[in-house]
This record gives structure tokens, C-alpha cells and sequence, in this order.
């Protein structure tokens, strides 16, 4: 597709379920990030991916979030064992390329969001 | 999780006012960028920095790359109804990851 997509748009599940949240980038997009933003507040890092490896993922919360990325393109972002604080919006976004040299590189452009509800 | 500052937090503006807000680190960065997100919506890309002392305009928005490259100003000129929304701030740091952190955000609500 032309933009990021993610799904699903909303997710309600009770507490210490898991779930899925997938990312589908725009084509041809090498790296892909993953942000957690809470009501009202800003966007939390969570992980990024270069190709299908994660360089980073020093902003996931606890180990029972996992993340992963294949051929270079989906990536699934998993939480085992959902608590009520994990309760906020995904979202995805993606870049051309990483680095800082030249212009329309490194920007990121999101998806809106996956709204995770943990009851 | 990591935050850039950002300020002020909120502000109330009559249409027609001028806007400012800018964003702080203790970081060097190489990149800005600015980004306004609506209600229930991703954040949509405004302007993008990448030099120290850049001054970029995109309509009646206009960014600056500090020149410390430790901080970012955006500017809207002429405000109107549909300038609400949250406007956040993100850097790319010069070193280690290539990780976005974010600003904390400014709320801008116009009266009309």
C-alpha cells in the first residue's frame, strides 16, 4: 500500500492474555520502529529494525515483549501475559533509510496506531 | 522511556496569533524532526532538519535546527482552527543507535 498499515486498529483483551499487533511498512522501506504512546502522552521507543534485525531494543518494557520482522518488510510486535499498563497505542512507523546524510532520508512516516485496551 | 523536552505543554491561542514552541536535549542531534498528530491518528511529518542553523519553511510553518544542534524551534504563523492538535519534536542522535526520540509534546487549541 502507499502508507503504513497496522492491525488491527483496536484490540480489547482481558489481562494476561497475549496478543499480536502487525505492521505491514511502505515498500521498499528499510528500517522500521516501533513506538508506544499512553493517553495524553508523548511516544515511547520501543524497538528498531534494520532489514529483519533489531540493532535496538532497548525500549522494550519487560521480556514479555518481543518483536520481530521477516523478509525484510511485517513485523509483529508480541505481548505475553498482557497487563492493564500495557494498555496504550502502538504505533509503526517506517524509513527509507537510516543515517542523516542528504535530504528525504531518515524521516519516519506512522501508521495510526493500534489501540491495545487490557482489561 | 526516553523524552526530549518540549514546551510549553499546552497553549490556548487566538486564530490569527503566532505560534511558538521548541524542544531541548542534553543530546546532539543530527536530524529534526517536527510532526503534528491528530486525534486518533499517527503523527503526519511537518518539516524535516538536517543542518545546524537550518531554517526550513513549509507554508505558514517554519523550523529551525539550533545552532548548539541541541535544540529545535517551529514556528506557525496566522493560526487557524485547524492547527489543533499535538505537535511533537523527534532527534536522531550522532552516535549509538539510530533511534528517533520523541519530545513530549505541545497541545494547541485555537479559538476562533
Amino acid at each position: 500500500g502507499a502508507g503504513v498499515s497496522q492491525s488491527p486498529s483496536n484490540k480489547v483483551t482481558e489481562k494476561g492474555k497475549d496478543v499480536e499487533l502487525r505492521c505491514d511498512p511502505i515498500s521498499g522501506h528499510t528500517a522500521l520502529y516501533w513506538y508506544r504512546q499512553s493517553l495524553g502522552q508523548g511516544l515511547e521507543f520501543l524497538i528498531y529494525f534494520q532489514g529483519n534485525s533489531a540493532p535496538d531494543k532497548s525500549g522494550l518494557p519487560s521480556d514479555r515483549f518481543s518483536a520481530e520482522r521477516t523478509g525484510g518488510s511485517v513485523s509483529t510486535l508480541t505481548i505475553q501475559r498482557t497487563q492493564q499498563e500495557d494498555s496504550a497505542v502502538y504505533l509503526c512507523a517506517s524509513s527509507l533509510e537510516l543515517g542523516w546524510r542528504g535530504v528525504n532520508t531518515g524521516e519516519l512516516f506512522f501508521g495510526e496506531g493500534s489501540r491495545l485496551t487490557v482489561l | 522511556g526516553q523524552q526530549l523536552n518540549q514546551s510549553p505543554q499546552s497553549m490556548f491561542i487566538q486564530e490569527g496569533e503566532d505560534v511558538s514552541m521548541n524542544c531541548t536535549s542534553s543530546s546532539i542531534f543530527n536530524t529534526w524532526l517536527w510532526y503534528k498528530q491528530d486525534p486518533g491518528e499517527g503523527p503526519v511529518l511537518l518539516i524535516a532538519l538536517y543542518k545546524a542553523g537550518e531554517l526550513t519553511s513549509n507554508g505558514r510553518l517554519t523550523a529551525q535546527f539550533g545552532i548548539t544542534r541541541k535544540d529545535s524551534f517551529l514556528n506557525i504563523s496566522a493560526s487557524i482552527p485547524s492547527d489543533v492538535g499535538i505537535y511533537f519534536c523527534a532527534g536522531q542522535r550522532t552516535s549509538g543507535t539510530y533511534k528517533y526520540i520523541f519530545g513530549t509534546g505541545t497541545r494547541l487549541k485555537v479559538l476562533a
